[in-house]
């Protein structure tokens, strides 16, 4: 089946830092979606990105599928910010990457 | 309020059991999905269901079954033969099987 791995696995920001996580998908598919856990436990969507660039206030996100990849840019980090990233991939079945754990310190 | 449930937030239950997790949505949507989250790992599908009185299997369904008897409902109940039943369990909805899929708060089951 597709593999999603995501970089780098953790990542500790000062706040007002930028920064960028990675999703690689090993084939192709039809649909990618970016999503944040936040310490509850609660996924919250981010994009639904299956190609192109989309931006939403300090997120925005480019996915080129012909090199399937997925980057998710975060501007000005907050520490509201904190939490885990996951990318997930549809291409017979939804399937989820290991997470990018974010940490922003004030 | 439009949005997905999922009772209860924490379950507790002896090893044997059958246990049933519950997942509601006024979304209006067809698709729905159950998946599983183990401590730092992303998540693993179980079960989905494109249509009422259908639903196909994920990668990871054995122990596990499924009803889709009305548009809003997808219960997920976790029998005795799943080995390790403790999990994280998360109940996601599309308006149909390839688009965007939002998610309940998730049910965090303990099995003792």
């Amino acid at each position: 089946g597709i593999q999603v791995e995501q970089s780098p696995p953790d990542l500790i920001l000062q706040e007002g830092a930028n920064s960028t996580l990675r999703c690689n998908f090993s084939d192709s598919v039809n649909n990618l979606q970016w999503f944040h856990q936040n310490p509850w436990g609660q996924l919250i969507n981010l994009f639904y990105i299956p190609s192109g660039t989309k931006q939403n206030g300090r997120l925005s996100a480019t996915t080129v599928a012909t090199e399937r990849y997925s980057l998710l840019y975060i501007s000005s980090s907050q520490t509201t910010d904190s939490g885990v990233y996951f990318c997930a991939v549809d291409s017979n079945d939804m399937r989820f990457g290991a997470g990018t754990r974010l940490t922003v310190k004030p | 309020d439009g949005g997905i449930t999922q009772s209860p937030k924490y379950l507790f239950r002896k090893e044997g059991q059958n246990v049933t997790l519950s997942c509601e949505q006024n979304l209006n949507h067809d698709a729905m999905y159950w998946y599983r989250q183990d401590p730092g790992q992303g998540l693993r599908l179980i079960y989905y269901s494109q249509i009422v009185n259908d639903f196909q299997k994920g990668d990871i369904a054995e122990g596990y079954s499924v009803s889709r008897e009305k548009k809003e409902s997808f219960p997920l109940t976790v029998t005795s033969a799943q080995k390790n039943p403790t999990a994280f369990y998360l109940c996601a909805s599309s308006i149909g099987r390839r688009y965007e899929q939002y998610f309940g708060p998730g049910t965090r089951l303990t099995v003792t």
